[in-house]
């Protein structure tokens, strides 16, 4: 069964860091690209990050790039997402997602997310 | 960025009747784009992809259409488990969702 588990999130002070993490299994992880995607409470879905399977390609959205940075070990079959500088409207539920085969910047496995809360 | 405009925002339908969802790209995308369906307290799940191919596993009664700037997302014959959020989200280049819409039941 393909899985994804986020982990790492938490309450954390403005303008700190937290680095967030994704254990995947069920699949061979170095094959495919991955993403961060987040939702903030009541909110829609909004793209953090992606990178390719050989991460010779990263994307950020305008909203975290300079702050955020994305990595991944195939090795590990881990995903990383190591956020700095955070403000409160970081403030949000992260997932984790794995491309799908036929369209590298669309999604077709999602993990059940973890929250990230920024407050003073 | 290529911003991602879904209407309406809220579309009340009853069970059983067809209902049509709206999504438009600020600029071209081709047939770069995916819907996702979320439901409450899940995480959301691929729907369609190239603008009208089903994901798998996807019932036939969801359908995608559209290229370019406009896209429909159409669902026939309504069932209780449909009634959630819709998002599309193009993938052009590093990918953008549209705000997404609300379909409740009428």
């Amino acid at each position: 069964e393909v899985q994804l588990l986020e982990s790492g999130g938490g309450l954390v002070q403005p303008g700190r860091s937290l680095r967030l993490s994704c254990a995947a299994s069920g699949f061979t992880f170095g094959d495919y690209a991955m993403h961060w995607v987040r939702q903030a409470p009541g909110k829609g879905l909004e793209w953090v990050s992606g990178i390719t399977w050989n991460s010779d390609s990263i994307g950020y959205a305008d909203s975290v790039k300079g702050r955020f940075t994305i990595s991944r070990d195939n090795a590990k079959n881990s995903l990383n997402l190591q956020m700095n500088s955070l403000r409160a409207e970081d403030t949000a539920l992260y997932y984790c997602a794995k491309s799908a085969r036929v369209c590298y910047r669309c999604m077709d496995v999602w993990g059940q997310g973890t929250t990230v809360t920024v407050s003073s | 960025e290529i911003v991602m405009t879904q209407s309406p925002a809220t579309l009340s339908v009853s069970p059983g009747e067809r209902a049509t969802l709206s999504c438009r790209a600020s600029q071209s995308l081709s047939s770069n784009l995916a819907w996702y369906q979320q439901k409450p307290g899940q995480a959301p799940r691929l729907l369609i992809y190239g603008a009208s191919t089903r994901a798998t596993g996807i019932p036939a009664r969801f359908s995608g259409s559209g290229s370019g700037t406009e896209f429909t997302l159409t669902i026939s014959s309504l069932q209780s488990a449909d009634f959630a959020v819709y998002y599309c989200q193009h993938y052009h280049n590093w990918p953008t969702f549209g705000q997404g819409t609300k379909l409740e039941i009428k």
